[in-house]
């Protein structure tokens, strides 16, 4: 079995100011590691995935996370804040094995942007 | 673009009444499921489908069953509504597991 830790459930930034959001895991095989986002009234989104290669993915609106084996550590960075960040951000992993086809999410983080 | 469905966004119903939610995927995805997300715990699994006709428990079934008659389509039951069934429901679909697309929620008040 795998879980998702997210130990900080809320965090303000000020805007244009640099933002982490930290997320660690625990799992006895290999996985796959995710960042969605909810927006107010919405759904969940996938914002990155790491799966396999290069252990630094991006997103097409400026956050970055990366895998970090030996610390089981997947934490989501961005150098640069807007107020359209403002949202909750859940951290999900997955078994990397065929046919496991279930996420587990970690308790999420409310990322709140100060203007 | 995917697009999921669910029937409701808002939806208030009194102890003990049936309630079935409804949730529809436009993409011919194998998997779907059924999440409630309450403050403080993030999403937890209720119940989940690979095909039509088939089921799994998730991590939080007990109350709730499920029916999938038809690909598209994944409904969630809940035979007698409790108050502490109160909650946001989230409805998913995927073809893999990575790439899960959500509903935009139906926020249930059971009073």
């Amino acid at each position: 079995a795998q879980s998702v830790t997210q130990l900080d459930s809320q965090v303000p930034v000020f805007e244009e100011a640099p933002v982490e959001l930290r997320c660690n895991y625990s799992s006895s095989v290999s996985v796959y590691l995710f960042w969605y986002v909810q927006y107010p009234n919405q759904g969940l989104q996938l914002l990155l995935k790491y799966l396999s290669g290069s252990t630094l993915v991006e997103s097409i609106n400026g956050f970055e996370a990366e895998f970090n084996k030996s610390q089981t550590s997947f934490h989501l960075r961005k150098p640069s804040v807007h107020i359209s960040d403002t949202a909750e951000y859940f951290c999900a992993v997955t078994q990397s094995n065929f046919g496991n086809e279930k996420l587990t999410f970690g308790t999420g983080t409310r990322l709140t942007i100060i203007p | 673009d995917v697009k999921v469905t669910q029937s409701s966004r808002y939806l208030v119903k009194r102890t003990g009444e049936k309630v079935f939610l409804e949730c529809v995927q436009d993409m011919d995805h194998e998997n779907m499921f059924w999440y409630r997300q309450d403050p403080g715990l993030g999403l937890r699994l209720i119940y989940f489908s690979y095909d039509v006709k088939m089921k799994e428990k998730g991590d939080i079934p007990e109350g709730y069953s499920v029916s999938r008659e038809k690909k598209e389509r994944f409904s969630l039951i809940l035979e007698s509504a409790s108050t502490n069934q109160t909650s946001m429901y989230l409805c998913a679909s995927s073809l893999q597991a990575y790439e899960q697309y959500f509903g935009p929620g139906t926020r249930l008040t059971v009073t």
